[in-house]
C-alpha cells in the first residue's frame, strides 16, 4: 500500500523551543494532509486539516500560532510546535489522503517529549 | 455525549477465544466505518472496513447497523499477536465536511491475548 513517512519518529526538546515534523507521501500525492495529537490512554484527536497550497483548517481548540502546519507541495507536509512546553509533550501523528473518499494513509508517528 | 465510543477495556482473553467489540456514533451523517488495529506507540494501521452487510476477513468480522448506529468487530479463535488496542473509526460525508476526510476515531479497546 501507499506510504507515509513522518520523521523524527523521537524528538526531546527543552522547553521554549520550537521543533518541526515532517510528513512525506512517498508513492502518492497527498492533496489533503491531517495532523492529530494523541495523549497516553486516549484517542487520536485531529488537529488541523491542510490541502496543498492553501492554509491549514485547524480544529478548535488548537492554536494557530502555536502549531504552524505547512503544506507547500503535494508530497511534504509539517507540523511546527513553536515555544513548545511540556504540556505538549504528546504522540503526533499525519496522515494523508489523494483526495476526498480516497483511502487515508498514516505516517508512523512523532513522540515528542518537552523537559 | 462523545461521537465515537467504546469501552476501553482491557479485554483479557486466552488463545483461541472468540472477542467481540462494540462501538456507537452519534453522528447520523456519518459515511463511512473502519476498524483499525494501533499497536502500543505506533501509528494506527487499518485492519478493515465495515459494511452494512457486514464482512468478513479471516477471522475478522465486522458489522454495521445504521439503525442503531453501532458496529461490532468479532474475532475468533484470537492469537497472542492480536495483543492491541482497536479503534473504531467514522468517517463523516465527505459532502458534509466540506470534501475532506474527517475521520473521527474512539478512545480504543485494548485486547490482550495470554496463553
Amino acid at each position: 500500500g501507499a506510504v507515509v513517512s513522518q520523521h523524527p519518529s523521537w524528538v526531546i526538546c527543552k522547553s521554549g523551543t520550537s521543533v518541526k515534523i515532517e510528513c512525506r507521501s512517498l508513492d502518492f500525492q497527498a492533496t489533503t494532509m491531517f495532523w492529530y495529537r494523541q495523549f497516553p490512554k486516549q484517542s487520536l484527536m485531529l488537529m488541523a486539516t491542510s490541502n496543498e497550497g492553501s492554509k491549514a483548517t485547524y480544529e478548535q481548540g488548537v492554536e494557530k500560532d502555536k502549531f504552524l502546519i505547512n503544506h507547500a507541495s503535494l508530497t511534504l507536509s509539517t507540523l511546527t510546535v513553536t515555544s513548545a512546553h511540556p504540556e505538549d509533550s504528546s504522540f503526533y501523528i499525519c496522515s494523508g489522503a489523494q483526495g476526498p473518499g480516497n483511502t487515508i494513509y498514516f505516517g508512523e508517528g512523532s513522540w515528542l517529549t518537552v523537559v | 455525549r462523545k461521537e465515537v465510543e467504546q469501552d476501553p477495556g482491557p479485554f483479557n482473553v486466552p488463545e483461541g477465544a472468540t472477542v467481540a467489540f462494540n462501538c456507537t456514533y452519534s453522528n447520523s451523517a456519518s459515511q463511512s466505518f473502519f476498524w483499525y488495529r494501533q499497536d502500543c506507540r505506533k501509528e494506527p494501521k487499518l485492519l478493515m472496513s465495515v459494511y452494512s452487510s457486514g464482512n468478513e476477513d479471516g477471522r475478522f468480522t465486522a458489522q454495521l447497523n445504521r439503525a442503531s448506529q453501532y458496529i461490532s468487530l468479532l474475532i475468533r479463535d484470537s492469537k497472542l499477536s492480536d495483543s492491541a488496542t482497536y479503534l473504531c473509526v467514522v468517517n463523516i460525508d465527505v459532502r458534509v465536511t466540506g470534501g475532506g476526510n474527517k475521520l473521527t476515531f474512539g478512545t480504543g479497546t485494548q485486547l490482550k491475548v495470554e496463553l
